[in-house]
């Protein structure tokens, strides 16, 4: 069974592009979490979806970033514009269920994206 | 809003030896969970051990252990007989009981296992 899947692992951007960053959960799973790890920083919430539905889109910024999760296929979360403050490392997590606990949390080993 | 503090940006340890990472959280909330990541190099993230703050006994996961003192506010993790393999970044997160899953982390402790 494999983890959860985030591709590309690195991600390389000029000023004005777009990124787009997939992760394929764990098979079974139907919630899907987004974080984003700025340099010295943890790990900040951005968004959390179930299929084809956002549930909690309070950690993200207003403008040129969007998530999607449809029901086929991977999740995506979308930057336009990208600008050097999104340099960072985005992972995803997902879960089978919404659970009393994250025992259930599994995370990918993220996407670096760098912006020229 | 819900706050997790880290105090010590990094940390060493001679291998065999204990070390505890501290984490201080805030938060208006009785029911809640508590949670130590590890991430190496590779930045998977895995986690080390949870709490659940109801319960009183604190969680112990084989050399991992914690110290959880609700009305402190306190959640510091305990290493004990430190391995190589020990070496990594750890993030100390909290969540919430019921609603969102989202966590909220520290800024992590760097902890290095010397020879």
């Amino acid at each position: 069974n494999a983890g959860v899947m985030q591709n590309p692992r690195h991600l390389v951007r000029r000023r004005g592009q777009e990124a787009r960053l997939r992760c394929s959960p764990m098979k079974g799973h139907s919630h899907v979490y987004w974080y984003r790890q700025l340099p010295e920083e943890g790990l900040k919430f951005m968004v959390y979806l179930q299929k084809e539905n956002i549930i909690d889109e309070s950690g993200m910024p207003k403008e040129r970033f969007s998530a999607e999760f449809p029901k086929e296929g991977p999740s995506i979360l979308r930057i336009q514009q990208v600008v050097r403050g999104d340099s960072a490392a985005y992972f995803c997590a997902s879960s089978p269920q919404q659970g009393r606990t994250n025992e259930k949390l599994f995370f990918g080993s993220g996407t670096q994206l760098s912006v020229l | 809003a819900q706050t997790v503090t880290q105090s010590q940006p990094e940390m060493s340890v001679q291998e065999a030896e204990t070390v505890t990472l501290s984490c201080t959280y805030d938060t208006s909330e009785s029911d809640y969970y508590l949670f130590w990541y590890k991430q190496p190099p590779s930045r998977q993230m895995i986690l080390v051990i949870r709490q659940e703050a109801y319960k009183q006994q604190n969680a112990t996961e084989n050399r991992f252990s914690v110290n959880f003192q609700k009305a402190a506010k306190s959640f510091s993790l305990k290493i004990s007989d430190s391995q190589l393999g020990d070496a990594a970044m750890y993030f100390c997160a909290y969540r919430s009981d019921g609603g969102s899953e989202k966590l909220v982390f520290g800024k992590g402790t760097k902890l290095t296992v010397n020879p």
